[in-house]
């Protein structure tokens, strides 16, 4: 009940394409959803997150959809760019648990060809 | 603001040695973590601090692994003693009104 499940686990697209990232999760008491993007020797950095109160946030190139019904969201990269070619790992917690620790998914690989 | 500390960025031991990591949080911030994360994996949450005490450790294997935050600042993590197992890349961080932070890792290898 804690897993986050995330798909694909690698991607390969076009420079200019849509590259999308899609999660699961099980636990209903998850009310934050972070996506954190990693690059090689790096730690995850925080790209965009989002509440269950709104059903879509954008943030430039990075936009986060988010189904409460089905229990899914997804990352959407707009237009993407060589530069964007990083390990995209979305996350989940409770804060109404007032833990605030992040249930990470398995993480996507995306490679942008230029 | 200054980001998430860590030291060392790398270390390779032997098993059964001992191996400790430091963290320095960003200012102010109450709430530390340490995750760890195996090579192909998300990370994976060992420790939580809410300034020097312990929030959540239920994921923390306690026969070989402490941490401690002293004075609500720094923390350090242990391992002792490590196993094949334990290489992953340990990461540090800390959170004030939920966005976590991290810092670049300690990338850690058992030989």
């Amino acid at each position: 009940q804690q897993q986050v499940k995330q798909s694909p686990q690698s991607l390969i697209v076009q420079k200019g394409g849509i590259s999308i990232i899609n999660c699961a999760y099980e636990n209903t008491a998850f009310d934050y959803f972070p996506w954190y993007q990693q690059f090689p020797g790096k730690g995850p950095a925080l790209l965009i997150a989002i509440r269950p109160d709104v059903s879509e946030k954008k943030e430039g190139r990075f936009t986060i959809s988010f189904n409460k019904s089905a229990k899914q969201f997804s990352l959407h990269i707009m237009d993407s760019q060589p530069g964007d070619s990083a390990t995209y790992f979305c996350a989940a917690s409770s804060f109404g648990g007032n833990t605030g620790k992040l249930i990470f998914g398995q993480g996507t690989t995306l490679q942008v060809k230029p | 603001e200054a980001g998430v500390a860590q030291s060392p960025r790398y270390k390779i031991i032997e098993k059964r040695q001992s191996v400790a990591f430091w963290c320095n949080p960003i200012s102010g911030h109450a709430t530390l973590y340490w995750y760890q994360q195996i090579l192909g994996q998300g990370p994976k949450l060992l420790i939580q601090f809410q300034n020097n005490g312990v929030v959540d450790d239920s994921q923390l294997p306690k026969d070989r692994f402490s941490a401690e935050r002293l004075k609500g600042v720094d923390s350090t993590l242990k391992i002792q003693p490590a196993k094949l197992e334990d290489s992953a890349v340990y990461l540090c961080a800390s959170s004030l009104g939920g966005r976590s932070l991290f810092g670049p890792g300690t990338r850690l290898t058992v030989l």
